[in-house]
Parts: structure tokens; C-alpha cells; sequence
């Protein structure tokens, strides 16, 4: 069983609109949790990175927040545009670090 | 792509035959990784080095092996491969050991 769960698997939004991934992992020992954007045919691009002690972090229109005591974390996805067009992955570990199978978010005008 | 490379980024070839796929930064990163991506699956890790000559096996490393001879470059090689290894490999770098970047990624179709 993947010790990393995303949900949903995908959606799709109007252009403008707000969203929320949700990730959530068994993952243990915890050291951090990150969210990747991953472009179609392109590599991951790291959007935050969180420790067990930080709740929130953000990045422009992107903000995760984490729950280390029931271990989940979600993105929000602020006025969504049509370049956020991509798969959202959350990634959980230290160094033996443990991937999503990702969210397909697609963004419709 | 944070000075990453791979190559080739499209192969097709036929089981059983050797396949080396390469991975060059120019970042001087310590920190290079070798994954696998698979529809529902996420990226898993396959191999990663910590450093020249220093290479540890990851999640599903049977039926691959690397080498990294200089900082540069990290190879997987594939000794005979199997339809079973058809997927996207990304290559990824990291300076510390935590946030890692990510190549443009390799196109494998073992027939």
C-alpha cells in the first residue's frame, strides 16, 4: 500500500476558481512534506517544502498547510489560472522520501 | 531544469537488449537520483548517490544498476531489459540531500 495517498485523483476547475488537493501519508519516521508541480512532459518543480512543526507555508497563489498529528497535508490553489494546468505531487521523508501518484488538476477557462 | 540533462530523452528497444540512460549536471550537486514514473504509481526511487563512487539502492533497484565516476554524471544502465521496465526515468539532483530538482525526464519503450 502507498504510504503516500492523494485525493482526488483529478479535477478540473474553471479558470479563477479556488481548489484544494489533499495528501494524506503513513509515512514514519516524518521529517518534511513537499509539494510538486509537474508539468506535462516536464520534470517535478518543488512549489514548498514543510517541517513537522510548521502548519502553514506559501508560495504566491499556492498555500499548504500540514497536520503532523493525523498526518495530512493539503494544497490551496488560490484564483486559479491556466497555467496551473499540471499534477500536483506530494512527497513525504527524509532522504528514502515517498511520492503521491499525484493530482491531475486541470484548469478551464 | 537547474542545469540537468538526460539523455537520450526518447529510446524504444527490444527485451533483453542493454540500455544506458545518462544523467549530467553542471551544478555540482553531491545528491543525484535516479526514478521511475508509472501511471498511479508516483516517482519511485530506483538508485542514488551520495557522492563520486558512492551509490545506494532504492525502492525497486532489481534489474538496474548504476555507476557515477565524476560528480557530473550519474548512468543507469538497464543490463538486459525487460518490457516490465517501460516507463519515464527522471534524474534528479540535490545540493544537500532535501529539495531535490528534477531532469526533463527519458522516454523508455522496451518491445
Amino acid at each position: 500500500k502507498n504510504q503516500v495517498e492523494q485525493s482526488p485523483q483529478s479535477l478540473i476547475i474553471l479558470e479563477g476558481k479556488n481548489c484544494t488537493l489533499q495528501c494524506n501519508y503513513t509515512v514514519s519516521p516524518f521529517s518534511n512534506l513537499r509539494w510538486y508541480k509537474q508539468d506535462t512532459g516536464r520534470g517535478p518543480v518543488s512549489l514548498t517544502i514543510m517541517t513537522f512543526s510548521e502548519n502553514t507555508k506559501s508560495n504566491g497563489r499556492y498555500t499548504a498547510t500540514l497536520d503532523a498529528d493525523t498526518k495530512q497535508s493539503s494544497l490551496h490553489i488560490t484564483a486559479s489560472q491556466l497555467s496551473d494546468s499540471a499534477s500536483y505531487i506530494c512527497v513525504v521523508g527524509p532522504n528514502d522520501m515517498r511520492f503521491g501518484a499525484g493530482t491531475r488538476l486541470t484548469v478551464k477557462p | 531544469d537547474a542545469g540537468i540533462t538526460q539523455s537520450p530523452r526518447h529510446k524504444v528497444t527490444e527485451t533483453g537488449t542493454p540500455v544506458t540512460l545518462r544523467c549530467h549536471q553542471t551544478e555540482n550537486h553531491r545528491y543525484m537520483y535516479w526514478y521511475r514514473q508509472d501511471p498511479g504509481h508516483g516517482l519511485r526511487l530506483i538508485h542514488y548517490s551520495y557522492g563520486v563512487k558512492d551509490t545506494d539502492k532504492g525502492e525497486v533497484s532489481d534489474g538496474y544498476s548504476v555507476s557515477r565516476s565524476k560528480t557530473e554524471d550519474f548512468l543507469l544502465t538497464l543490463e538486459s531489459a525487460t518490457s516490465s521496465q517501460t516507463s519515464v526515468y527522471f534524474c534528479a539532483i540535490s545540493r544537500t540531500g532535501d529539495t531535490q530538482y528534477f531532469g526533463p525526464g527519458t522516454r523508455l519503450l522496451v518491445l
